[in-house]
């Protein structure tokens, strides 16, 4: 059990740019989740799947975002034409959806937008 | 709309004092509350996790209590160490939600030798 590994740990972009991450939940867990962190903050939800199905999405997931989780095992968030507003940690946590349903995070996904 | 509410935002103690870090939330119809500790720069680490109907949870030197009710929550943390220093994170899962968390802002936490 190697835990939750997002790629990568650190990424710098200019504004307008795409730019894409790719999550690893711990094998076995059927659900995986995308968390926001500005400085200061607690994380903010963005969106959730189960399995390969993307169940809930949080009105912070603007039309520039998206995700997949293809055949409910890694997942990807893609943001698209970004903007300095952007700038966050981001962080993916996966659960098994029985008994206590304890998320586990991953190390996360710092995006600097210039 | 479900908020949470971490008391104090920092603290700084000796090192071996017991300390109790403090967590409200708004809407008592919560299906489990998790604590978290995150050191800087870095993802979250799950400590404890409390199901509403439980009381209280125990791991080492670790006790997380929760008053459904009254939406508190506490951690206690016995004879601290500097290796405790980080933000301690609450997050409750709200009834109904299909798993989200809610966080507050954390404690930051400091320990000093």
């Amino acid at each position: 059990d190697t835990g939750v590994s997002q790629d990568p740990r650190h990424k710098i972009t200019k504004r307008g740019q795409n730019v894409t991450f790719r999550c690893d939940p711990i094998s076995e867990h059927n659900r995986l989740y995308w968390y926001r962190q500005t400085l200061g903050q607690g994380p903010e939800f963005l969106t959730y799947f189960q399995n390969e199905a993307q169940l809930e999405k949080s009105r912070l997931l603007s039309d520039r975002f998206s995700a997949e989780r293809p055949k409910g095992s890694f997942s990807t968030l893609e943001i698209q034409r970004t903007e300095q507003g952007d700038s966050a940690m981001y962080l993916c946590a996966s659960s098994f959806f029985r008994g206590a349903d304890t998320q586990y995070f991953g190390p996360g996904t710092r995006l600097t937008v210039l | 709309k479900q908020e949470v509410t971490q008391i104090p935002a920092a603290l700084s103690v000796p090192e071996g004092e017991n300390l109790v870090l403090n967590c409200s939330f708004t809407d008592s119809a919560i299906y489990n509350l998790q604590w978290f500790r995150q050191d800087p720069g870095k993802g979250l680490t799950s400590l404890l996790l409390i199901q509403s109907s439980q009381r209280e949870q125990t791991s080492g030197r670790l006790n997380a209590s929760l008053d459904k009710s009254s939406g508190r929550s506490t951690l206690y943390i016995a004879a601290s160490q500097p290796g405790d220093s980080a933000t301690y994170l609450c997050a409750v899962r709200p009834g109904g939600s299909q798993g989200n968390l809610i966080f507050g802002k954390g404690t930051k936490l400091s320990v000093k030798p």
